[in-house]
């Protein structure tokens, strides 16, 4: 059975702070790892990775994979109160009547008080 | 501008009753998605759709059915067979069966259903 794990669960930091969230799976045919956030209703796409090592980018978030320990990581540095949201990790298996089906975490609840 | 549209934002339902959840896309998107959201539990997949005319279960399709007559709409009917329906249900969809490209799935803004 396909599996993702993310940690922790929930977060609560202060404006400014650098936070990591992680994120673990165990599928078969491994495909790609994308990072939501979530605020109130449908998540926005942060990043897509496929290849090891190569960090992706945007503002102050950043996102690496390891395929060979199969997990990622997504750093938020000098957050800011509109950062708060649920941080979800998914991934993309490939082949078959699978192809295109995401698999998701439980989600990261990160809090970042004023 | 092109998306998705999920209707009704809000769904209260009594107990013992079927209630359908529409989702329809213009991005001509061939892969449609459903899934259900809990407090704690994040995105759990109960159909998918990849062509018109065929669906496949997710995870959790039981107490649930779906119907893919046309490429933009994938309406979700939550049964009464359903034990617990109350969650958040979100509708997506994917280009090429593949998710590729760095925008990956595109959602729409979900349906939260109450059972009263």
């Amino acid at each position: 059975e396909d599996k993702v794990v993310q940690s922790p669960l929930s977060l609560v930091v202060h404006e400014g702070d650098t936070v990591t969230l992680n994120c673990s799976y165990e599928v078969t045919n491994f495909r790609s790892l994308l990072w939501y956030k979530q605020e109130k209703k449908a998540p926005t796409f942060l990043f897509m990775l496929t290849s090891s090592g190569i960090e992706k980018k945007s503002g102050r978030l950043s996102s690496i994979l390891d395929k060979k320990e199969l997990f990622s990581i997504l750093n938020i540095t000098a957050t800011q109160t509109g950062d708060s949201a649920v941080y979800l990790c998914a991934v993309g298996i490939a082949g078959g009547t699978s192809y295109g089906k995401l698999t998701f975490g439980q989600g990261t609840i990160l809090t970042v008080h004023p | 501008d092109g998306g998705i549209t999920q209707s009704p934002k809000y769904l209260f339902r009594k107990e013992g009753q079927n209630v359908t959840l529409s989702c329809e896309q213009n991005l001509n998107h061939d892969a449609m998605y459903w899934y259900r959201q809990d407090p704690g539990q994040g995105l759990r997949l109960i159909y998918y759709s990849q062509i018109v005319n065929d669906f496949q279960k997710g995870d959790i399709a039981e107490g649930y059915s779906v119907s893919r007559e046309k490429k933009e709409s994938f309406p979700l009917t939550v049964t009464s067979a359903q034990k617990n329906p109350t969650a958040f249900y979100l509708c997506a969809s994917s280009s090429d069966r593949r998710i590729d490209s760095n925008y990956g799935y595109t959602f729409g803004s979900g349906t939260r259903l109450t059972v009263v």
